[in-house]
């Protein structure tokens, strides 16, 4: 069975500081990994993905994310951290090698990022 | 370049009141289309899918219906509400095909309220 797993609920960071979100999977096959950002009241955007090839992923606002297969992790990670960037993020996996609804799309419970000044 | 909307924003109806969400894409042809409900604005879950006009898959049984009456239009339905059916629903897109290797794209989502 596939799974993602966000242990922090909420990650508080001060602005400047580096930021780290943490993200760990389970998957049978190999993994195609994403993570996307939500503001209030809006829809998910997504920021990133790893495929194949590099384990270091770059992707929208400055936010890159490492693939750890060992670990079976993806943590987002961003070098200095915005007030901005406060919001909800979610992590999620598919594994590679279903189709159908076993291959649809497994997300996070969310860690709440909040940035303060 | 691609867009998805959906309508309206936010809605409030009373138990037992029918339903009906609208989504829309624009600048892609033949997406798969998906329906999600974030219950206390964390967690996903995966409501309906279409690979295609009139192919829908439920992942969750319940009171609620989904119909893909044309390439990229996908409503959401139901002929009672409940009170659990409050939540936020969101509507997303992918590129079709099996690679699986493309995002899903949501919309600004609905906010419904079960009065």
């Amino acid at each position: 069975a596939q799974s993602v797993a966000q242990p922090e609920d909420q990650v508080n960071v001060a602005e400047g500081n580096p930021l780290t979100v943490k993200c760990t999977y389970s998957v049978s096959g190999n993994p195609y990994l994403f993570w996307y950002v939500q503001y209030p009241n809006r829809g998910l955007q997504f920021l990133l993905k790893y495929i194949t090839g590099d384990n270091l992923v770059k992707g929208s606002y400055g936010f890159e994310a490492e693939f750890n297969k060992s670990q079976t992790s993806f943590h987002l990670k961003k070098p200095s951290a915005l007030v901005s960037d406060s919001a909800l993020y979610f992590c999620a996996v598919r594994d590679a090698n279903y189709g159908g609804s076993q291959g649809n799309l497994i997300f996070g419970k969310g860690t709440k990022l909040s940035v303060k000044p | 370049s691609q867009t998805i909307h959906q309508w309206p924003a936010t809605l409030v109806q009373p138990v037992g009141s029918p339903l009906s969400l609208e989504c829309t894409v624009e600048g892609t042809s033949n997406p798969n289309l998906y329906w999600y409900r974030q219950a206390a604005g964390r967690g996903l879950q995966l409501l309906f899918y279409s690979v295609g006009i009139g192919q829908i898959s439920s992942e969750v049984p319940q009171n609620l219906s989904a119909s893909r009456p044309q390439d990229r239009q996908f409503i959401l339905s139901s002929k009672k509400l409940l009170l659990s059916d409050s939540g936020f629903y969101l509507c997303a897109w992918s590129v079709s095909g099996r690679l699986g290797n493309q995002p899903q794209h949501f919309g600004d989502g609905t906010r419904l309220s079960i009065l």
